[in-house]
This record gives C-alpha cells, structure tokens and sequence, in this order.
C-alpha cells in the first residue's frame, strides 16, 4: 500500500530555510495533489501548500511569499522550503495525500506520513 | 479564510457512551467536510469525508452528517481505542485549507 515518509533536518537556525522532502512508496504520484501540514507541539493543524502531480500549487495566504512546495514525479517525492524560519515555525510537519474523489478540488487527507519534528532554535 | 469552530474543545465519557461533536463553518462549505482522528505522536487519521461518507476501514460506529455551515460526528458508543482528538477540515475548493481547533475526548 502506498506509504509516505517526511525527511530533513531537525533542527534550524532562526533565518535560516527549511527544507523537507515526502518520499511516496507503494504508488504513483500521477493523478493526485500532495499536501504538506504542520502542527505546533500541543496545538491543531495548519495546512501549509498543496502541488498537483503536473505540477500546479496552491498556497495559505498566512505563509504565502516564504514557501515553495515543488515535485519530482521521477524519484516519487514532493518538497517543500519555508524561509526566514522563526520559533513560530517549530512544529511537526506532515506530507499527505488527496484522493481523487468527486470534489471540486483536492479531496480530504487519505494517506498522512508519520511526521517530521522541526524546531527552530539558535 | 473559512473558519472551522469545533465545540467542546474537551469532552469526558465512559465507554458504552454516544458522543456528540459540532463543528460549524464561518460560511457554507456544502458538503466538503472530513473528520480526523489523532493519537498522540501518531498522524491524522481519516474518518469521515464528504461529511456522512465512511473512509473503508473505519468502524461503523462513526458517522458524519451535516451541510452547510453546521456539521456533526457521532460516535455511537464509545470504544476503549477512541480516546484520542477530532478535527474538522473543509475542503471547499475556493477558500484555503482549514481546519477545526480540535475535540480531545477523554475518560470520565
């Protein structure tokens, strides 16, 4: 079945950029959107970006100039950078995927990776 | 951005019991509605999508309903594994992903 797995660094400088990767096992990328979602220690989730397999992107506004998701349907994984990175950003960060259902855009998260703890210390 | 309350923020039951958990949308989301279950240091895990659909696997005790702006999860009677938290997320394609504050069910 098909598996995703976040990968990075744990721990950035204030400043500094993030970046982590979401490698996609067990299937293809083709006709799904990819997610990445993050969450603070003890609070709720944040949706970061989300790209389509050909490549298109939607963005929160709330972060919107400091991030870039981007895929690479060759090695079966999506990417995403979050730059001039504050205590704020310290979080787990998920990548998920949208189903192909019947919405008008992407559908709920079906397949979450187990996380990735970033913190942003100096 | 569409904003997603979820009330109560905390709920206490005993096994056995129905529970109840209201999540309502700043404005009309249709049906685009899902429901996540989360343990801790473990990942979101889908329940509920469309607001009433059943993702496969998830037990028949668990049910969705609502559209709009007011929307509902049920648990029919509560199991020793669904000690955990619940969220809303509306997915209406032309707001912003986002997602309720969270509903931690805990033992009486």
């Amino acid at each position: 079945q098909v598996q995703l797995q976040e990968s990075g660094p744990g721990l950035e400088k204030p400043s500094e950029t993030l970046s982590l990767t979401c490698t996609v096992s067990g299937g293809s990328m083709t006709g799904y959107y990819w997610s990445w979602i993050r969450q603070p220690p003890g609070k709720g989730l944040e949706w970061i970006a989300y790209i389509l397999y050909n490549g298109d992107t939607n963005y929160n506004p709330s972060l919107k100039g400091r991030v870039t998701i981007s895929v690479d349907t060759s090695k079966n994984q999506f990417s995403l950078t979050l730059s001039s990175v504050t205590a704020a950003d310290t979080a787990m960060y998920y990548c998920a995927r949208h189903p192909p259902r019947d919405a008008p855009g992407p559908d709920a998260f079906d397949i979450w990776g187990q996380g990735a703890m970033v913190t942003v210390s100096s | 951005d569409i904003q997603m309350t979820q009330s109560p923020s905390t709920l206490s039951a005993s096994v056995g019991d129905r529970v109840t958990i209201t999540c309502r949308a700043s404005q009309s989301i249709g049906s685009w509605l899902a429901w996540y279950q989360q343990k801790p240091g473990k990942a979101p895990k889908l329940l509920i999508y469309k607001a009433s659909s059943l993702e496969s696997g998830v037990p028949s005790r668990f049910s969705g309903s609502g559209s709009g702006t007011e929307f509902t999860l049920t648990i029919s009677s509560l199991q020793p594994d669904d000690f955990a938290t619940y969220y809303c997320q509306q997915y209406n394609n032309y707001s912003p992903v986002t997602f309720g504050g969270g509903t931690k069910v805990e033992i009486k």
